[in-house]
């Protein structure tokens, strides 16, 4: 998986609590990602981040935040989580952004909400 | 309309067989067109990219692109079972700050 890692890779939770989700990176990749994908809907941007401490919204970001403090870590946080957010959760990374932007996936995060 | 349209399948074809998949996208400022594969449980991997019109050839794999029709095609020739995953066509736009949208994937059946 390129040298990217997700955890938790699956976790459980509750209405109203909030999550934190972690992508960890080997490549020194200047660009990561956060999807989320549910049946139906193929991978949608929650956020994504293109240098340290600089990031930016995506298409389904209501609900989460990120935060990235180093080059090798994407934090995804689900401020209070719902029902709605129960998702498999995609990390990704690439090293430019240009029309060759080849992005690379980590492993996932099953998200479960109850 | 959704912005990147691929059929949900399954698309059956034997082995051997050559099988064709294809993606139609609504935004004609679309750049690079991007072809992944996905199997069950898995996160999608990087099969090619094509950004030219015309064809653009990697193993058994070659990818199609006419963007007067605003389609793109990913061609699997010789296929094996192994190649049964669903595939997830990606679209990349620039003044979107050059992010990936992606469609839901076409799912790819190899019988044996």
């Amino acid at each position: 998986d390129a040298g990217i890692t997700q955890s938790p890779r699956h976790k459980v939770t509750e209405t109203g609590t909030p999550v934190t989700l972690r992508c960890h990176q080997t490549e020194n990749h200047r660009y990561m990602y956060w999807y989320r994908q549910d049946p139906g809907h193929g991978l949608r941007l929650i956020h994504y981040s293109y240098g340290v401490k600089d990031t930016d919204k995506g298409e389904v970001s209501d609900g989460y935040s990120v935060s990235r403090s180093k080059t090798e870590d994407f934090l995804l946080t689900l401020e209070s989580a719902t029902s709605s957010q129960t998702s498999v959760y995609f990390c990704a990374i690439s090293e430019t952004s240009g029309a060759n932007n080849e992005q690379f996936f980590g492993p996932g995060t099953r998200l479960t909400v109850l | 309309q959704k912005e990147v349209e691929q059929n949900s399948g399954p698309l059956s074809v034997p082995e051997g067989a050559i099988a064709s998949l294809n993606c139609t996208y609504s935004d004609r400022g679309s750049q690079s067109f991007f072809w992944y594969r996905q199997y069950s449980g898995k996160s999608p991997e990087l099969i090619m990219f094509i950004y030219s019109n015309g064809d653009k050839e990697d193993g058994r794999f070659t990818a199609q692109l006419n963007k007067a029709s605003q389609y793109v095609s990913l061609l699997i020739r010789d296929s094996q079972p192994s190649d049964s995953a669903t595939y997830l066509c990606a679209v990349l736009r620039w003044e979107y700050g050059n992010k990936l949208v992606f469609g839901a994937g076409t799912i790819l059946r190899v019988k044996s």
